[in-house]
């Protein structure tokens, strides 16, 4: 089986503007989780879908947004972006029954 | 508030030298437990993890990992570090139940001498 994927792997964005990231899970897998990675926070948990809705929630302000597709792919979307959402936002699935998650390769994301 | 603890940040091994990653965590019940190897610019690569049963589990690459209950720690070792093994090690916990979020350690980064 494929793993998961992320589009795109890196992005440039400048302050104020907005982003969207992709991400598409192990086929069969229905959950897909977001985390941001930093070098000051480390990992962080941002949100969770499953079967097209948002089961769990970290905290992180309402400009961090995401949904899933009928087909499980996910998207998150940061608005107004802040130098500080610079990162590595990374995806994972899991699969129903079973608490493991997948990671994909994440997208790395550079706000100047 | 479940938490993960890595104590050591950075760990300095010469290839061939035995390997132990110390990670401890605070949780209400019993937690599932994970540990992901992270390479510079990649994502996470699952090395093992324990739901249940035996507490020492085998993973990928030639690691294994003991679950102690007495000492809330799950320590990651591998006999003998090759020079591929430098990268991050992640410790995480997961709630059972079916919530899908992972809390995860600050990291300990190998480096690994020839």
């Amino acid at each position: 089986k494929a793993g998961v994927t992320q589009t795109p792997r890196y992005l440039i964005k400048t302050r104020g503007q907005q982003v969207t990231l992709s991400c598409s899970p192990i086929s069969g897998h229905r959950s897909v989780s977001w985390y941001q990675q930093t070098p000051g926070q480390g990992l962080q948990f941002l949100f969770e879908y499953f079967s097209e809705t948002q089961r769990n929630k970290g905290n992180f302000p309402g400009r961090f947004s995401g949904r899933q597709f009928s087909n499980s792919r996910s998207e998150m979307n940061v608005s107004t972006l802040e130098l500080g959402d610079s990162a590595l936002y990374l995806c994972a699935s899991s699969q129903t029954g079973d608490e493991t998650q997948y990671f994909g390769p994440g997208t790395r994301l550079l706000v100047l | 508030a479940q938490s993960v603890t890595q104590p050591d940040i950075h760990i300095t091994v010469s290839e061939g030298a035995s390997l132990e990653l110390r990670c401890n965590y605070s949780y209400g019940a019993t937690p599932y437990l994970f540990w992901y190897v992270q390479s510079p610019g990649q994502g996470l690569q699952l090395l093992l993890k324990y739901f249940s049963g035996d507490t020492l589990v085998q993973g990928i690459k030639g690691f294994e990992a003991e679950f102690k209950r007495s000492q809330s720690s799950f320590n990651l070792r591998k006999p003998s570090v090759h020079w591929s093994d430098a990268a991050e090690y992640f410790c995480a916990v997961g709630p059972q139940g079916g919530s899908e979020k992972l809390v995860f350690g600050k990291g300990t980064k190998l480096t690994v001498n020839p």
